[in-house]
């Protein structure tokens, strides 16, 4: 099996930018996707194939990944944004799929 | 519109079994991929089977394998998640989710909590 690893918080002030990682010996070869999820909801897609922005997600929200390291940042942070965001990739057979252990962002 | 509804969790006993459903409407039911997903109280995303669309093909997290066995109805537009040798640590909200053809999870049910305590 393979794993994601995310940092359990991040912390900015409104206006910053967040950038939250994630590291995984399959993302050379596998695209990451970012989900949001705030309080009691359902998880919503805010990134997919490494960089795409689905319709309706904010410019703010972008995607990048190199090597064994993906990145969600989040230019100029809002109030709004404050929410678990799990990083969620496959394996090379496409067969497994994992989610990272899900970051949470605090913007205050 | 897409709409995912979950049903048959629960409050069992370790060791005991209970079968999760998972009703889908608004979509072709056929066409897609499905896969179930939980949520341990206060924990994060955990990915736990996915069924391919003609039902043919499934695969498990190393987590459930050999305890959970995931089907699907197509003509009932249905998905299930039957849970065998439940530990306390399955307790979860089980979530049904849509995966669309670029492998995201697009669409996603309420949740049903599964509860496994003594």
């Amino acid at each position: 099996s393979f794993e994601l690893a995310q940092p359990p918080s991040v912390s900015v002030s409104p206006g910053q930018t967040a950038r939250i990682t994630c590291s995984g010996d399959a993302l050379p070869k596998n695209y990451a996707y970012w989900y949001r999820q705030k309080s009691g909801q359902a998880p919503v897609l805010v990134i997919y194939e490494d960089n795409k922005r689905p319709s309706g997600i904010p410019e703010r929200f972008s995607g990048s990944s190199s090597g064994t390291m993906a990145t969600l940042t989040i230019s100029g942070a809002q109030v709004e944004d404050e929410a678990d965001y799990y990083c969620y990739s496959t394996d090379s057979s496409g067969n497994q799929r994992v989610f990272g252990g899900g970051t949470k962002l605090s913007v205050l | 519109q897409v709409q995912l509804v979950e049903s048959g969790g629960g409050l069992v006993k370790p060791g005991g079994s209970l079968r999760l459903s998972c009703a889908a409407s608004g979509f072709s039911f056929s066409d897609f991929y499905m896969s179930w997903v939980r949520q341990a109280p206060g924990k994060g995303l955990e990915w736990i089977s996915y069924i391919a669309s003609s039902g043919t093909s499934k695969y498990y997290a190393d987590s459930v394998k050999g305890r959970f066995t995931i089907s699907r109805d197509n003509p009932k537009n249905s998905m299930y998640l039957q849970m065998n040798n439940l530990r306390t640590d399955d307790t979860a909200v089980y979530y049904c989710a849509r995966e669309n053809d670029i492998g995201d999870f697009d669409s996603w049910g309420q949740g049903t909590l599964v509860t496994v305590s003594s």
